[in-house]
């Protein structure tokens, strides 16, 4: 199984709600991403989980909040979102470690979310 | 991470072959350089990787210059959904704050039939 499964796959909320995104894969993978992409331009790093815990966060605004309660999943919570959070949030995972470099990462497909 | 540089866009014809371009003159001895593509509306895709010697699988084929100061990207027939952004990123070992996977612009590469 070399598939990153992401859901839901499109999903709406508005500005008070709460609401998670979930990523998860079974390749026995250690690090595992967070990205935003907004409409042309390329995939922006969020957040980077190693072997289970935090090991990057690109200031990312406390609105968006990482949890990574196994090796194989990741969640991302969103909370008092603002409408320029529209983006598509893609999850990414690959080997950790000394030689993770040799090793491609594999992406999901994403959640398109809009938020209203 | 060590940067890349790559142009903006490319077009080719189907069934030409393409080779797209990336410099990354500060890569380090430890980085291996990776190629992903995103088609439209998709997240994105591995494509190759290498470390010093090209490196070839059955979607593309990846020289390195000897210096490792540059690479290419070899698509040896473009067919119409080749036509992706192509990016070109450094990996080194995935460890702490080095655990960065970035993505640059990458080169939008159009295939014309």
């Amino acid at each position: 199984d070399t598939e990153v499964t992401q859901t839901p796959k499109h999903l709406v909320m508005g500005m008070t709600n709460k609401k998670s995104l979930k990523c998860e894969q079974h390749m026995g993978h250690r690090a595992m991403y967070w990205y935003k992409q907004k409409a042309k331009k390329p995939p922006e790093l969020m957040f980077v989980y190693s072997y289970e815990k935090l090991s990057i966060n690109e200031s990312v605004p406390s609105r968006f909040s990482p949890e990574c309660p196994n090796s194989s999943l990741l969640n991302l919570h969103l909370h008092a979102l603002q409408p320029e959070d529209s983006a598509l949030y893609l999850c990414a995972s690959s080997q950790a470690g000394q030689g993770g470099g040799r090793s491609e990462a594999f992406f999901g497909q994403g959640t398109r979310l809009t938020v209203v | 991470d060590a940067k890349t540089t790559q142009p903006n866009s490319m077009e080719s014809n189907e069934e030409e072959p393409v080779h797209l371009p990336c410099n990354h003159s500060t890569i380090s001895g430890t980085d291996y350089i990776h190629w992903y593509r995103q088609l439209p509306s998709q997240g994105p895709e591995y494509v190759i990787h290498g470390l010093t010697s090209n490196v070839n699988n059955r979607m593309a084929s990846l020289a390195i210059a000897e210096d490792r100061k540059s690479s290419t990207l070899i698509l040896h027939r473009a067919t119409l959904r080749d036509a992706a952004v192509y990016y070109c990123i450094l990996r080194g070992p995935i460890t702490g704050a080095n655990s960065k996977l970035t993505f640059g612009k990458g080169i939008t590469l159009s295939v014309r039939p």
